[in-house]
């Protein structure tokens, strides 16, 4: 069963409006870590972002927030006010506390977002 | 800066040969990974190592080595015995290997086998 879900493959945002991009979970761990990865078409694989299980306050850094909504199993990114170099390929994944699991991180599939000006 | 250096950034080798692919990193990270992109799939565990002298295999091991002589390095050869070895390779490393600590990842190796 796939535990990071991705539902849009692909999303479009007019400059400078704000984005949510989705990720639904699926764990059976109390604790574990969400994150989110932006890769440019050039490939390298940017953390963008942290949530972990226990937080309270949903994460924040600069432009970026999670809308982390624990009951749903949801970690939704959003970006606002989208700039031209926001266009690129959005990962979502999940670390489990679990021995067997935590040195992996589990991947969605992605969402490609495109900006336009 | 910090950061991690994979070389080079394009590879390209003929069937049957062996190629490594270099993973340096400045971060003073206890845990280094290595893992394969391949178009539709996501990214998927080669290896990884939690500190010096010791690695782990992960989820698709089978045709790849690595070594982890250095806390810095973690190299990664692609042996003749991995059937599908063209893709993008990706190393990263973590502060420890911990559920919360977030991976940070090189450029990426993108390897061409004819």
């Amino acid at each position: 069963a796939q535990k990071i879900t991705q539902t849009q493959p692909g999303m479009f945002v007019q400059e400078k409006e704000a984005v949510t991009l989705d990720c639904t979970y699926d764990t059976s761990d109390q604790s574990y870590g969400l994150f989110w990865y932006k890769q440019p078409s050039s490939g390298e694989m940017i953390f963008l972002i942290y949530q972990g299980s226990y937080d309270e306050q949903n994460a924040t850094e600069g432009r970026y927030s999670l809308n982390f909504q624990k009951a749903r199993k949801s970690a939704n990114l959003v970006i606002s006010a989208s700039q031209l170099g926001d266009s690129a390929m959005y990962f979502c994944a999940m670390r489990e506390a679990n021995a067997g699991n935590n040195r992996k991180l589990i991947w969605g599939l992605g969402t490609s977002l495109a900006v336009n000006p | 800066d910090g950061g991690i250096t994979q070389s080079p950034k394009y590879l390209f080798r003929k069937e049957g040969q062996n190629v490594t692919l270099s993973c340096e990193q400045n971060l003073n990270h206890d845990a280094m990974y290595w893992y394969r992109q391949d178009p539709g799939q996501g990214l998927r565990l080669i290896y990884y190592s939690q500190i010096v002298n010791d690695f782990q295999k992960g989820d698709i091991a089978e045709g790849y080595s690595v070594s982890r002589e250095k806390k810095e390095s973690f190299p990664l050869t692609v042996t003749s015995a991995q059937k599908n070895p063209t893709a993008f390779y990706l190393c990263a490393s973590s502060y420890v290997l911990s559920y919360n600590s977030p991976l940070h990842f090189g450029n990426g190796t993108r390897l061409t086998v004819t």
